[in-house]
This record gives structure tokens, sequence and C-alpha cells, in this order.
């Protein structure tokens, strides 16, 4: 069965500086990789997204994740974090089998102090 | 531009009543969906369709319904049968697995 696990439900951390958010995801059959982020009281926004070619994804607000196919990971990392990144962000996978389906994680919250 | 339409903001229900949240989309996707969040929770799928006049059961799809009458228009009706409905609603479209496009939400209170 395919599944989509986020290890961490909150993470803490200070301003400017680095932040991974994790995500491992289990599948048979080839998946398309996607980070979603949401404000409070908004819907979710994608992030970056991985379909295929380069397994390093950039977004445009200095997010990147690295698709590791091996050990079956999606992990979103920031070099240096903002007030601003404070929100909840959700992984999720899309894979096709007869149809498209996508299956999210439980997400995690990303609180980021001053 | 294109994007996803969700109204009314907020809505409020008395007990018994059907309400219907509307989901708008000029995106021409053919995929639509519903889904609920709850405080602290993550998304569960209620509906989705992948074609006009076509739809399936989510994962928790009790005391919802939905038609697809028009390819940009998917509404939600939650009916008297669904005993805890206070949630946020998110509905969303996609194209042939391409990521999702949201709306900005419903918040559904019982009063």
């Amino acid at each position: 069965a395919q599944s989509v696990t986020q290890l961490d439900s909150q993470v803490p951390v200070f301003e400017e500086a680095p932040v991974e958010l994790r995500c491992n995801y289990s599948s048979s059959v080839s998946v398309y990789l996607f980070w979603y982020v949401q404000y409070p009281n908004q819907g979710l926004q994608l992030l970056l997204k991985y379909l295929s070619g380069s397994t390093l994804v950039e977004s445009i607000n200095g997010f990147e994740a690295e698709f590791n196919k091996s050990q079956t990971s999606f992990h979103l990392r920031k070099p240096s974090v903002h007030i601003s990144d404070t929100a909840e962000y959700f992984c999720a996978v899309t894979l096709y089998t007869g149809g498209f389906k996508t299956i999210f994680g439980a997400g995690t919250r990303l609180f980021v102090k001053a | 531009d294109g994007g996803i339409t969700q109204s009314p903001k907020y809505l409020f229900r008395k007990e018994g009543q059907n309400v219907t949240l509307s989901c708008e989309q000029n995106l021409n996707h053919d995929a639509m969906y519903w889904y609920r969040q709850d405080p602290g929770q993550g998304l569960r799928l209620i509906y989705y369709s992948q074609i006009v006049n076509d739809f399936q059961k989510g994962d928790i799809a009790e005391g919802y319904s939905v038609s697809r009458e028009k390819k940009e228009s998917f509404p939600l009706t939650v009916t008297s049968a669904q005993k805890n409905p206070t949630a946020f609603y998110l509905c969303a479209s996609s194209n042939r697995g391409d990521g999702y496009t949201f709306g900005s939400g419903t918040r559904l209170t019982v009063v």
C-alpha cells in the first residue's frame, strides 16, 4: 500500500537557522513528489515539485527538496528561515494506477522564532 | 488570472440543515477534489471527479454529496446526515498529476 510519512509534526526553529522537514513515502510504482505550504486560514499552495529529471528542485523563495529514490525520501530544506516561513507544510505523492492518485502526508508545522 | 474560487469564505449551518459550498475553476482542469481539514489534522478526501458527469467517493463521503454538471464547477453539499460538519473545506483541481491548485477554503461552523 502507498503511504506518505512526515516524520515531524512540529518543528520549532530560530530565525536565520537552517531547517529540514522530512518526508518519506512508500510506493511500488513510480511517483511524482510535491511540497505544499499552507498559511493560517488559507488553502494550500504548491511550493515545489519533482516530476522527472534533476533530483534537486528549488522554489522561488529559497526552499529546495531532493528526491532520493533509494531512501524513498523527499526532504524539504532551507538554509536560512524567516519569520514569514511560519506555516504548515505538506508532502504529497502522486502515482498512476489506472488513474492519478495523490496521497498527502499529515503535515509539519514550522514555527520560526525571533 | 486562472485559479479556483471557493465561496462563501465562512458559512454557518443550523442543526438539520443542508448547505452547499461552491467551487469554480477556470484552469481547464479535468479533475476536481473536495477535502476536509480539521484543526491540527491533515487532509481527508471527501469526493473527487476525473471528468464531467462522473465522480467517486473518497475516504469520508458519508453525509456529503456532489455534482459535476460542468467542467468548471464542483459544488459540495453538506447534508443533515453529516453529524460533525464543523471543519475547513478545501476544493482543488489538477491536470494529469501535475500538482494541485487549491481554493482558499470555506470554514463551516454549526450553530
